[in-house]
């Protein structure tokens, strides 16, 4: 069964600081992986996908995702936070692609100025 | 433009009532979803039609029937509240041989 587990349920960087987020996941097969963000009262917005192409994945806003096979990651990170970057991440996974997407429980990040 | 709209986005009721929620995509996919955020933000999915044929029931009770009327429209009707059902709901939608979730804004459900 497809499973992904995120690191830290809320995570606190300064303005300009260095933004990981951490993803493990767990699936019996070449899993497809997402990165999802929401912002406050907001849906969900995909940032990055990985689908076994490129091992490094650039999304939108600057953030990029790098799928370590050997170590079954797939952390998100952004140079530089700005305080826009506030809001809700959600990792996921997919072993069919799109049927079944399975989400991780959230990391919520904090920027401060 | 809205690629995948659902209505009411706030709905307060009352314990028993009955409730639907409306969600409609005009992206063309032919997969729609709902899925249910709950307070501490966990992410899980209900249900998904492909062509208006339901492909995934995770374990829900009966008091929650989803209806697609047709491939851009998938509503879900919930019998019954319960205070348990206060949540978010998510619809959202994709394309088979794609692998992309779309979702929408969320409906705020508190039941009361």
């Amino acid at each position: 069964a497809q499973s992904v587990t995120q690191l830290g349920s809320h995570v606190s960087v300064s303005e300009g600081a260095l933004v990981l987020l951490r993803c493990n996941y767990s699936s019996s097969v070449p899993p497809y992986l997402f990165w999802y963000v929401q912002y406050p009262n907001q849906g969900l917005q995909l940032l990055l996908k990985y689908t076994s192409a490129a091992t490094l994945v650039k999304g939108i806003n600057g953030f990029e995702a790098e799928f370590k096979k050997s170590e079954t990651s797939f952390h998100l990170t952004k140079p530089s936070a700005h305080m826009s970057d506030a809001a809700e991440y959600f990792c996921a996974v997919s072993e069919s692609g799109y049927q079944k997407v399975t989400f991780g429980t959230g990391t919520k990040l904090q920027v401060i100025p | 433009d809205t690629a995948v709209s659902q209505t009411p986005k706030y709905l307060v009721t009352q314990m028993g009532n009955d409730k639907s929620i409306k969600c409609e995509q005009n992206l063309g996919h032919d997969t729609m979803y709902w899925y249910k955020q709950d307070s501490k933000k966990f992410l899980k999915i209900m249900f998904s039609y492909n062509n208006k044929e339901l492909i995934i029931n995770e374990t829900v009770p009966n008091r929650f029937s989803p209806k697609s009327p047709d491939k851009a429209h998938l509503n879900l009707h919930i019998n019954s509240l319960e205070l348990g059902d206060s949540a978010v709901y998510f619809c959202a939608s994709s394309q088979s041989g794609e692998n992309t979730i779309y979702f929408g804004e969320g409906s705020w459900l508190t039941v009361v």
